[in-house]
């Protein structure tokens, strides 16, 4: 799988958008973008995914480069709820069967009031 | 569904001891992961399972740990004898081949 590389930290306004950024340079062709967020004391929740379109639904947006080689997680309006450890995963397409998510470091948002 | 039921919450046992992590995954899902995750090194994969066949055990850090999923919807992850060093939150998660994972609230292990 391409590794992906994330700042260890970022903190955001709370109502402001919060942009974490992720980059995947070594990315293939099948590989899909995924992103998980960790809440303090929970397990990684699923947030989004996408292979080269943007994508959009009721948590989050993905904006992915023209080359993939990097993308951006947006929160539109952060709250303090979204203060989590946010992990950028690739793998491969729904077609290459069962491989499992391997998680990295992520980015620590802090989102302050 | 009530999603991925792990047990217990939290275990404290003493250094060689065994001890028993337990998981019931979502219903219908055919894939079951087990993951450890410490300060120091984050998250990792222990072993996953595809419709109850494990998969890959690479992940497994010693013969002290080992996984079983006798059937589609119970796994478990024992370790025997315990040390400190394997003190950290244990996570199951489950999916449905290739579609999005959902993890339990996992199982602080405390070993003294």
């Amino acid at each position: 799988d391409a590794k992906t590389t994330q700042p260890p930290s970022m903190d955001c306004a709370e109502g402001r958008a919060a942009n974490l950024p992720c980059n995947h340079s070594t990315i293939s062709g099948n590989e899909y973008v995924y992103w998980y967020r960790q809440i303090h004391s929970q397990g990684p929740q699923y947030i989004i995914h996408g292979l080269k379109n943007n994508e959009t639904n009721e948590m989050a947006s993905l904006i992915i480069t023209e080359d993939r080689k990097s993308s951006t997680l947006i929160l539109p309006h952060a709250t303090l709820r979204d203060t989590a450890v946010y992990y950028c995963i690739v793998r491969p397409t729904l077609s290459s069967g069962n491989t499992p998510l391997v998680f990295g470091k992520g980015t620590r948002l802090s989102v302050i009031a | 569904d009530a999603g991925v039921i792990q047990s217990p919450r939290h275990e404290v046992t003493e250094m060689g001891q065994e001890v028993t992590l337990r998981c019931k995954p979502i219903s219908g899902h055919n894939s079951l992961f087990w993951y450890r995750q410490t300060m120091m090194r984050g998250l990792e994969l222990l072993i996953y399972f595809n419709n109850n066949v494990p998969i890959d055990d690479s992940g497994m850090p010693e013969d002290r740990f080992s996984a079983k999923m006798p059937n589609a919807s119970f796994s478990t992850l024992k370790i025997q004898p315990s040390e400190p060093r394997d003190s950290a939150v244990y996570f199951c998660a489950s999916r449905i081949r290739g579609e999005k994972l959902f993890f339990g609230s996992g199982t602080q292990l405390s070993v003294l």
